[in-house]
C-alpha cells in the first residue's frame, strides 16, 4: 500500500506570498492532521480532518487555512507568508487517532 | 494547556546498553500514549503505543505507563547504533482531542 505523500517537497517563497501544499492519504483513511516542526517548537498540531470537515485546529494566525476534498486528499495554505513560517510541514494520515502515518513533509523556506 | 515534557538530550549510551526515555504529561484525564522515532531528516514514525497502566513490550522496546505519576517511559534494550534518532512522546488527552506531541529527545548510541 502506498504512503502519505506531499507534494512539493521543498518551497522557496518570499515574504508576503501566499503557498498551498497537498496531502495524498494512504488509500482508505479518512482523516488527515497536519503539522508544523520548527527545531526551536517542535511538532506543533494545525489542523484535523474527517470526511472533508475540520474537526480540530491547533493556536495558528487565521493565515493557515486548510481543506479536505472527497477523495480525503487535503490541501493547507498559508497566507501573507512571514519569515517565522519557515519550517518542514507535516501530513499524517490515520484510522486510529494517534497511530498516525506521515508524510515525507514540505520544507518551507521564507526569505 | 496541555503539556507533553521530554528531555531534550542528548542521551548517550553505548552500544548493548539500554536507552531509558522518559515523558511527563500534565492532563491527568490522557488516555492514550504513543512513542514515535524521528530519523534525522526523516518524518516520525510509531514504534510504540500503550493504553493501560504497566508494561508493554514488542521485540526491544518496553513502553512503560503510570497514571498516578503521569509518567510515560520507553525502554530500549540492547540498543544499536541504528537505534539513534530523537524519539517522540506523544498524548491523546481526551475524546477527539488531537495528538499533542513533546519536543522530543535526542538518543546517541555509540558504538
Amino acid at each position: 500500500k502506498a504512503g502519505v505523500t506531499q507534494t512539493p517537497r521543498y518551497l522557496i517563497k518570499t515574504r508576503g506570498q501566499q503557498v498551498t501544499l497537498s496531502c495524498s492519504p494512504i488509500s482508505g483513511h479518512r482523516s488527515v492532521s497536519w503539522y508544523q516542526q520548527t527545531p526551536g517548537q517542535g511538532l506543533q498540531f494545525l489542523f484535523e480532518y474527517f470526511s472533508e470537515t475540520q474537526r480540530n485546529k491547533g493556536n495558528f494566525p487565521g493565515r493557515f487555512s486548510g481543506r479536505q476534498f472527497s477523495n480525503s486528499r487535503s490541501e493547507m495554505n498559508v497566507s501573507t507568508l512571514e519569515l517565522g513560517d519557515s519550517a518542514l510541514y507535516l501530513c499524517a494520515s490515520w484510522t486510529a487517532p494517534g497511530e498516525q502515518y506521515f508524510g515525507p513533509g514540505t520544507r518551507l523556506t521564507v526569505t | 494547556q496541555k503539556e507533553v515534557e521530554q528531555n531534550s538530550g542528548p542521551l548517550s549510551v553505548p552500544e548493548g546498553a539500554i536507552a531509558s526515555l522518559n515523558c511527563t504529561y500534565s492532563d491527568r484525564g490522557s488516555q492514550s500514549f504513543f512513542w514515535y522515532r524521528q530519523y534525522s531528516g526523516k518524518s516520525p514514525e510509531l514504534i510504540m503505543f500503550i493504553y493501560s497502566n504497566g508494561d508493554k513490550e514488542d521485540g526491544r522496546f518496553t513502553a512503560q505507563l503510570n497514571k498516578a505519576s503521569q509518567y510515560v517511559s520507553l525502554l530500549i534494550r540492547d540498543s544499536q547504533p541504528s537505534d539513534s534518532a530523537t524519539y517522540l512522546c506523544a498524548v491523546i488527552t481526551s475524546g477527539n482531542t488531537p495528538l499533542v506531541f513533546g519536543k522530543g529527545t535526542r538518543l546517541s548510541v555509540i558504538a
